[in-house]
C-alpha cells in the first residue's frame, strides 16, 4: 500500500544520455518534492510543485528539469548527466507543506 | 541562514542504554522541526514532530528556543533503534530542510 511511488529503484544511465525518473502518488496531496541525496549527505531540494506551480531552488543546476502533468505524476528530467550527478533521487509530498512529507523508497541514479 | 546541524555522523550505544541524537538549528523565524528515521532499506518516514510534543517508539524530542536546539532522546535503547536519524526544519515556505543524519548504532 505505498503511497508515494517512485520508479526504477535503480536506473543506470550513461554519461551525457537524458534520463527521467517518476513519482506517483495515492495521497492526492498538491505539493511533490524532489531531492537529491548523496552518499553521507543531507538530502538537498532541488525543486517543488505547489499545485501546478514550479518552484525551483536558486542553486539547482539548468540540467536538472521537472515535469508534473497531474495531481499524482511528477518526473524528474536530467537533461545530460554527469559523473556529480549520481545520487539517490527522493521524492515526497506533503498537504500545503504542512505536518510531515511522505516520502517514496528513492531511486538510485548510476552514471557510467 | 537557515541550517541544521546534526555533529555527529555515528552514535553507538549498548542496548539499554540512554540515546541523545544532537540536532541544533539556525533559523531567524519560529521553525517547526521534526526528526525523521530512516531504517535499513527502507523509506526515510516521519519519527515525531515538536509540535506534537509526542512519544514514537519511545523517543522524545523537546524543543529549547535559546539553545536552538531540538536533541532527540530515549531512555533505553533497543538493537531495532538501530537506523539513520535526520533532523529537519520547516521553513515559512514549507521546503524541509535536512541535517546530514547521525547513524544510530544499537548493540546488543
Amino acid at each position: 500500500d505505498a503511497m508515494v511511488i517512485q520508479n526504477p529503484r535503480y536506473q543506470v544511465t550513461q554519461f551525457g544520455k537524458p534520463v527521467t525518473l517518476s513519482c506517483s502518488q495515492t495521497l492526492n496531496h498538491n505539493v511533490m518534492y524532489w531531492y537529491q541525496q548523496k552518499s553521507s549527505q543531507a538530502p538537498k531540494l532541488l525543486f517543488h510543485y505547489y499545485d501546478k506551480d514550479f518552484n525551483n531552488e536558486a542553486d539547482t543546476p539548468d540540467n536538472f528539469q521537472s515535469r508534473r502533468p497531474n495531481t499524482s505524476f511528477c518526473f524528474l528530467d536530467i537533461r545530460s548527466p554527469g559523473l556529480g550527478d549520481a545520487a539517490m533521487y527522493l521524492c515526497a509530498t506533503s498537504r500545503d507543506g504542512n505536518y510531515g512529507y511522505t516520502f517514496g523508497s528513492g531511486t538510485r541514479l548510476t552514471v557510467v | 541562514a537557515q541550517r541544521v546541524t546534526q555533529p555527529e555522523k555515528l552514535l553507538s550505544v549498548f542496548k539499554g542504554a540512554p540515546v541523545e541524537l544532537k540536532c541544533n538549528y539556525s533559523y531567524s523565524g519560529s521553525p517547526e522541526l521534526f526528526w525523521y528515521v530512516q531504517y535499513s532499506r527502507q523509506r526515510l518516514q516521519l519519527l515525531l514532530r515538536h509540535i506534537s510534543r509526542e512519544s514514537i517508539k519511545g523517543f522524545t524530542a523537546d524543543l529549547n528556543k535559546g539553545e536552538t536546539s531540538f536533541h532527540l532522546k530515549k531512555p533505553f535503547a533497543q538493537e531495532e533503534d538501530s537506523a539513520m536519524y535526520y533532523c529537519a526544519l520547516r521553513d515559512s515556505s514549507y521546503k524541509l530542510i535536512f541535517g546530514s543524519g547521525t547513524r544510530l548504532l544499537v548493540r546488543p
